[in-house]
């Protein structure tokens, strides 16, 4: 138990346009989900935390208005990275957290999405 | 300030030489300490969660064990592919993020 997958696994898209990825918890409904940014050979940084029916809130110094997120449902988070720049090719990984009492603080993450921007 | 710190970046082992990774954090009080293994191009695996000082938990050649100030993951006997890049991340009482530490690179030569 306890599968999160993410869609697209990799992405290649031209400067200007937007791109969405879309993370599932399949066999869990996640009360939380997160959003996360790794660089090669860094660390996870966190960019944002959504619950279900409610809006995401962001870490400081990430722009809400260009990574647009969408928990529309216990099992389906969405991240829109809109008007892309090279500067925002990076792996975006996310996570979900399942509800319930304190043994429930684990996140389990997606595969990561590979996102190029030309 | 919250940190959570590993040590050392990377750790370079002959297969059957163990050893241990170390995570130190500083949190007001700690809800809970997990540790991930992330492999090249992937998201982290869950591997354990820790909540008091003086836990233990196992899984295969792996142990992780907790005190007030650190969290040590003791690999016994490696094998190659145990080669990874090993999480610690800490979630504060009270608090509902999770800071993670920069990781340890592990590799495991045969």
């Amino acid at each position: 138990g306890a599968v999160v997958s993410q869609h697209p696994s990799w992405v290649i898209c031209k400067s200007g346009t937007s791109v969405k990825i879309e993370c599932r918890s399949l066999d869990f409904q996640a009360t939380t989900m997160f959003w996360y940014r790794q660089f090669p050979k860094q660390s996870l940084m966190l960019m944002a935390t959504s619950n279900e029916g409610s809006k995401a809130t962001y870490e400081q110094g990430v722009e809400k208005d260009k990574f647009l997120i969408n928990h529309a449902s216990l099992t389906l988070s969405t991240l829109t990275v809109t008007s892309a720049h090279p500067e925002d090719s990076s792996f975006y990984i996310c996570s979900a957290r399942r509800g319930g009492g304190v043994q429930s603080n684990e996140q389990f993450f997606g595969p990561g999405t590979r996102l190029t921007v030309l | 300030e919250d940190q959570v710190t590993q040590s050392p970046e990377a750790l370079r082992l002959q297969e059957g030489e163990s050893s241990s990774l170390n995570c130190s954090y500083t949190v007001s009080g700690l809800r809970g300490l997990f540790w991930y293994r992330q492999d090249p191009g992937k998201g982290p695996e869950f591997l354990f969660t820790l909540y008091s000082a003086g836990e233990e938990k196992e899984k295969e050649r792996l142990k992780a064990t907790l005190t007030k100030k650190e969290s040590f993951l003791h690999i016994t006997a490696p094998k190659p592919e145990d080669s990874a890049t090993y999480l610690c991340a800490v979630e504060e009482t009270g608090g509902f993020k999770t800071i993670f530490g920069a990781g340890t690179r592990l590799f495991v030569k045969a």
